[in-house]
């Protein structure tokens, strides 16, 4: 079975600051890997997503992620955070030849402060 | 814009009084899902249709059930709302089973008294 760890449940960083969400998986299988934003009372934005090819990866929002299969991470990382990245942050994975069922980690609560 | 659209965002029910949520999308996408998510927790996937096959997640209480009467249309019904059953119900689309990326609505949260 496939699992999700976000080994950070809060992650607190001032204004201009860089910052990495981490994010490791398991699965016996090949995976597809995704990072969603939950802003307060709305529902999953895609951030970016990795499903082959190039391990680093660029999304929307200035943010990036690396898929690094010998240690089963996909870390999210952003060089300069605004006030508007404060937000709930969701590591997911999907199961190649599945029915691209989402299995998410817990979340990481990403406070900006100025 | 194409999108994802439930409503109401915001439902309150009382303990055993049945409600139904409602999902629509533009997107003319094949596959919806529903997913259950609690108070600082992650999405939990209920279950997904892909056209008009129904696919239940074998963890999903019976409590729940779903309809999809047309491609753009997705229900979720709770038969009777437990107080348990408080939270963000999310509705999400993808274009087919070998497409990956799901696109959600804004939610809806459920208040059971």
């Amino acid at each position: 079975a496939q699992s999700v760890t976000q080994l950070d449940s809060q992650v607190p960083v001032f204004e201009e600051a860089p910052v990495e969400l981490r994010c490791n998986y398991s699965s016996s299988v090949s995976v597809y890997l995704f990072w969603y934003v939950q802003y307060p009372n709305q529902g999953l934005q895609l951030l970016l997503k990795y499903l082959s090819g190039s391990t680093l990866v660029k999304g929307i929002n200035g943010f990036e992620a690396e898929f690094n299969k010998s240690q089963t991470s996909f870390h999210l990382r952003k060089p300069s955070v605004h006030i508007s990245d404060t937000a709930e942050y969701f590591c997911a994975v999907s199961v190649s030849g599945g029915y691209n069922k989402l299995i998410f980690g817990a979340g990481t609560r990403l406070a900006v402060h100025p | 814009d194409a999108m994802v659209i439930q409503n109401p965002r915001y439902q309150v029910t009382q303990f055993g009084k049945p409600v139904t949520l409602s999902c629509s999308q533009t997107l003319n996408h094949n596959v919806m899902y529903w997913y259950q998510q609690k108070s600082s927790q992650a999405p939990k996937l209920l279950f997904h249709y892909y056209d008009k096959d129904f696919n239940n997640e074998a963890d999903t209480p019976d409590n729940f059930q779903s309809r999809r009467p047309n491609t753009s249309f997705c229900f979720l019904d709770i038969r009777s709302p437990g107080l348990g059953d408080a939270a963000m119900y999310l509705c999400a689309t993808s274009r087919s089973r070998g497409t990956y990326e799901q696109y959600f609505g804004p939610g809806t949260r459920l208040t059971v008294t």
